[in-house]
């Protein structure tokens, strides 16, 4: 079956910390990993895919298929990252698949 | 940027009454989706639609759920007879169709906060 696990509801920390957000799945085949954010009062709205490999807003995410993991990190951490966090998977490479998402995390970054 | 555009914000309703939640996906995107969250929980997939059919489903998405696109612009979902637990926040979202390759990035409405009474 499909799921999305992250650990944590809420992650706590200092405004220059570093930050990592824990996500874990499972899924037979070949997964496309997301991560979609949610900033208060704002729409879900995607902020990276492992399958572009980019660095958004300083954070990145690499899937690791042997620990079935796709945390996301950041270096140092800035008040306005704090959002609530949904990591996501699609288990098909088609598109109007479902999205399967973790519970969130929400990220707290104060000073 | 354009947006994918829900109404109404709120929505308070009878246990047992129908409900229609309304959605104005993005002009060029072809795939419609439709996702809930219970409060505290996570967000869960309801129902995808393409080509003016459902495409994928989920187990919560019973007989009492229906998706439409009546005019070209509109996608709605209808609840014939809500229950308590029904309410949640219904969120729309829509993608724009690039080919058979991998999931394409989905936008996602504001939502709609449904409150079943």
């Amino acid at each position: 079956a499909q799921r999305v696990t992250q650990p944590e509801k809420l992650l706590s920390v200092f405004k220059g910390a570093p930050v990592e957000l824990k996500c874990n799945y499972s899924y037979s085949g070949s997964p496309e990993l997301f991560w979609y954010v949610q900033y208060s009062r704002q729409r879900l709205q995607l902020l990276l895919r492992h399958i572009s490999r980019e660095s958004i807003k300083g954070f990145t995410a690499d899937l690791n298929k042997g620990e079935t993991s796709f945390h996301l990190k950041k270096p140092f951490a800035q008040e306005e990252d704090s959002a609530m966090y949904y990591c996501a998977l699609s288990g098909q490479r088609q598109a109007g698949t479902a999205l399967i998402f973790g519970k969130g995390t929400t990220l707290s970054v104060s000073s | 940027e354009p947006e994918v555009t829900q109404t109404p914000s709120h929505q308070v309703t009878q246990m047992g009454q129908e409900v229609i939640l309304r959605c104005v996906p993005i002009s060029n995107h072809l795939y419609f989706y439709w996702y809930r969250q219970i409060l505290g929980q996570k967000v869960e997939f309801l129902v995808s639609f393409y080509n003016n059919e459902i495409s994928e489903k989920s187990e919560i998405f019973d007989d009492q759920f229906s998706v439409e696109r009546p005019d070209g612009s509109n996608f709605t979902l209808k609840i014939r007879s809500t229950k308590l637990e029904d309410s949640a926040m219904y969120f729309c979202a829509s993608s724009e169709n690039r080919g058979p390759s991998a999931n394409e990035k989905l936008f996602f409405g504001s939502g709609t906060q449904l409150s079943v009474l």
